[in-house]
């Protein structure tokens, strides 16, 4: 069955340096989403894209925080300055149809760790 | 601005024992409910949604839209539904899914 993969699966990272987190959706979909869960907080959406753009983005994603689809199989969220509360896992996820009407999909996750 | 809750953080059930998690929305349209489990070391996975209707694992949800209720339920606990577990809200056009605190269930013998 196929999956959404992440890598790395653990990054430590010094504060204010940039960080790439990398996802490969499932092969099919065409909804990609970030989420990110603090520890021992919920999990909580950053960005969803569609069509080689952003179609929504919550106040977290500010900034700092870009994504791409560099090509036609990885989707990528950088965090171009890290801070100390960027702390948390990330995950990755993918649907075929928008998210309501489809399931979406989840990574594994990364753990980010910013010193 | 919608918001999940899912008021207990640990629900310690014995095996055979029924279980139920809670978990209540506020959202004034039509609500989309999903529950999503995550084993030990496992990721994300969806459980049931409330269009779909169905059981799965043994597991149901009934949408109360009086009570604005999500609640997931099963009869008998099984060792192997030892989890986390969370409830999310989908909402309109939006893509996102708001998700609850989570609920971790701990079925022992």
């Amino acid at each position: 069955e196929p999956e959404v993969t992440q890598t790395p699966s653990h990054q430590v990272t010094q504060m204010g340096q940039e960080v790439i987190l990398r996802c490969v959706p499932i092969s099919n979909h065409l909804y990609f989403y970030w989420y990110r869960q603090i520890l021992g907080q919920k999990v909580e959406f950053l960005v969803s894209f569609y069509n080689n753009e952003i179609s929504e983005k919550s106040e977290i994603f500010d900034d700092q925080f870009s994504v791409e689809r560099p090509d036609g199989s990885n989707f990528t969220l950088k965090i171009r300055s890290t801070k100390l509360e960027d702390s948390a896992m990330y995950f990755c996820a993918s649907s075929q149809l928008a998210g309501g009407t489809d399931t979406q999909y989840f990574g594994p996750g990364t753990r980010l760790t910013v010193l | 601005a919608q918001r999940v809750t899912q008021p207990e953080k640990l629900l310690s059930v014995f095996k055979g024992a029924p279980v139920e998690l809670k978990c209540n929305y506020s959202y004034s349209g039509s609500p989309e409910l999903f529950w999503y489990v995550q084993y030990s070391r496992q990721r994300l996975q969806l459980l049931l949604r409330h269009i779909s209707r169905e059981s799965i694992k043994g597991f149901t949800a009934d949408l109360n839209k009086g009570e604005t209720s999500f609640h997931l339920k099963k009869p008998f606990a099984q060792e192997e539904d030892s989890a986390m577990y969370y409830c999310a809200l989908h909402t309109g056009t939006a893509s996102k899914l708001t998700f609850g605190t989570g609920t971790r269930l701990q079925v022992t013998l």
